[in-house]
């Protein structure tokens, strides 16, 4: 089956030492999205490529960066992480961006920052 | 600052009745509304959408209803099973000067139907 497939499901990191997530797809979707969702909060968009055009949400902290060396992956880099980034980091991927091709999410990764 | 709200954190359900599960935005740029549904330890999935042109679309057991004038939107599960426990997530997009339609979410629904 098409997917979209995030690595790890369970990440533990200490405060400042960086961390990356990572996410892949077999759906061959032009657009990929990284979702931040907080415990009981609306999942916050954190940036999107389209193909390799890369769009930064206004309010996501510099402290995130992300990377997606072909179709198939992208990866979210958090190089200093603090407390507050505690959350699930979910990943989607749509065939376009018009709201009429659904987002397709990953499983997610739970982060934890001790 | 909240434009898509889901006032109603929690629903229960009895097997066999409708679900009603509740959406309000702020933002009257939006033009297209979809929901979500979230099963636990997975990703969300979606389940139905509606463009602001319409006022109803039905796709099996599931309704969605807009009302524009009053800036909501409504999820109707008839009839409801234990299956359909899950957590339901309103989003609202409109395009931004990117050309991308973004998406904004509600906080979510938990539903729970019980047998």
């Amino acid at each position: 089956d098409a997917m979209v497939i995030q690595n790890p499901r369970y990440q533990v990191t200490q405060f400042g030492k960086p961390v990356t997530l990572s996410c892949s797809q077999t759906l061959n979707h032009n657009v990929m999205y990284w979702y931040q969702q907080k415990s009981s909060q609306a999942p916050k968009l954190l940036f999107h490529y389209y193909d390799k055009d890369f769009n930064n949400e206004a309010d996501t902290p510099d402290n995130f960066q992300s990377r997606r060396p072909n179709t198939s992956f992208c990866f979210l880099d958090i190089r200093s992480p603090g407390l507050g980034d505690t959350a699930m980091y979910l990943c989607a991927t749509s065939s376009s961006l018009g709201p009429n091709s659904p987002l397709h999410f990953g499983n997610g990764t739970r982060l934890t920052v001790t | 600052d909240q434009q898509v709200k889901q006032n109603s954190p929690s629903l229960s359900v009895q097997e066999g009745r409708i679900s009603i599960l509740n959406c309000d935005y702020t933002n009257s740029m939006f033009d297209y509304f979809l929901w979500y549904k979230k099963y636990p330890a997975e990703g969300p999935t979606f389940l139905i959408s509606i463009s602001s042109i319409k006022d109803k679309n039905e796709d099996g057991r599931f309704t969605v209803f807009l009302n524009k004038s009053a800036k909501h939107l409504s999820l109707h599960i008839v009839p409801s099973q234990p299956g359909d426990s899950a957590v339901y997530f309103c989003a609202a997009s409109a395009w931004g000067n990117t050309g991308f339609q973004k998406l904004v979410f509600g906080t979510g629904t938990r539903l729970l139907v019980s047998p």
